[in-house]
């Protein structure tokens, strides 16, 4: 069966990096984007960016533009995502999402909490 | 940017009821609309893809509709299992923005 597995919680300090995993199974790894969304505390949903696992072509949002990479390791199915220079703004959920050409995420991982705090 | 809007942005209703909830695009977006349903604590479940194409394993009861900037999700009779937010979102061009979600409650 189709599954995204993402790395644990994070704590982080103002100005740190953090970096998150999701590793893919049950499927093609290089036959689907991978999305990165993100969620803050109480509030809606934001797209941050997509990979093509194929040749691992990115494209970010423009607001992540400079701070976010997406990778990925395809002899192990691994999709990570760094974002730096990380400020209190960043605390939310973040969640990977497997997605067909144009169309919505059909599996998602099980997200990652990623606190920044002083 | 495409800004998506949804409408309303909160809605109380009873099992049984038929609800629809509206997402309106900021530009023409074709057919390439989502819809989500999401839980606290979970992450967002497709519901309907290509505005009116249903998820698998997806039940009857949601259908959604609409093209070009104006899109409806439709329940046909709310169980109590489709209490929770519901977002749409668009897939024809990056960045694909979220609308801001309907929190919908029981009356």
């Amino acid at each position: 069966q189709v599954q995204l597995v993402q790395s644990g919680a994070e704590v982080k300090k103002p100005g740190a990096s953090v970096k998150i995993s999701c590793k893919a199974s049950g499927y093609t790894f290089t036959y689907y984007y991978i999305h990165w969304v993100r969620q803050a505390p109480g509030q809606g949903l934001e797209w941050m960016g997509m990979i093509n696992p194929s040749g691992g072509s990115t494209t970010y949002a423009q607001k992540f533009q400079g701070r976010v990479s997406m990778t990925r390791d395809t002899s192990t199915s691994t999709i990570y995502m760094d974002l730096n220079s990380l400020r209190s703004g960043d605390t939310a959920v973040y969640y990977c999402a497997r997605v067909a050409y144009r169309s919505g995420g059909d599996y998602w991982g099980q997200g990652t909490l990623v606190n920044v705090s002083p | 940017d495409i800004q998506m809007t949804q409408s309303p942005s909160s809605l109380s209703a009873s099992v049984g009821d038929r609800v629809t909830i509206t997402c309106r695009a900021s530009q023409s977006i074709s057919k390439y609309l989502n819809w989500y349903q999401q839980k606290p604590g979970t992450a967002p479940k497709l519901l309907i893809y290509a505005a009116s194409s249903l998820q698998s394993g997806v039940p009857s009861r949601f259908s959604g509709s609409g093209s070009g900037t104006d899109f409806t999700l439709t329940i046909s009779s709310l169980q109590p299992e489709d209490f929770a937010t519901y977002y749409c979102q668009q897939s024809y061009t990056s960045p694909f923005t979220f609308g801001q979600g309907t929190r919908l409650e029981i009356k």
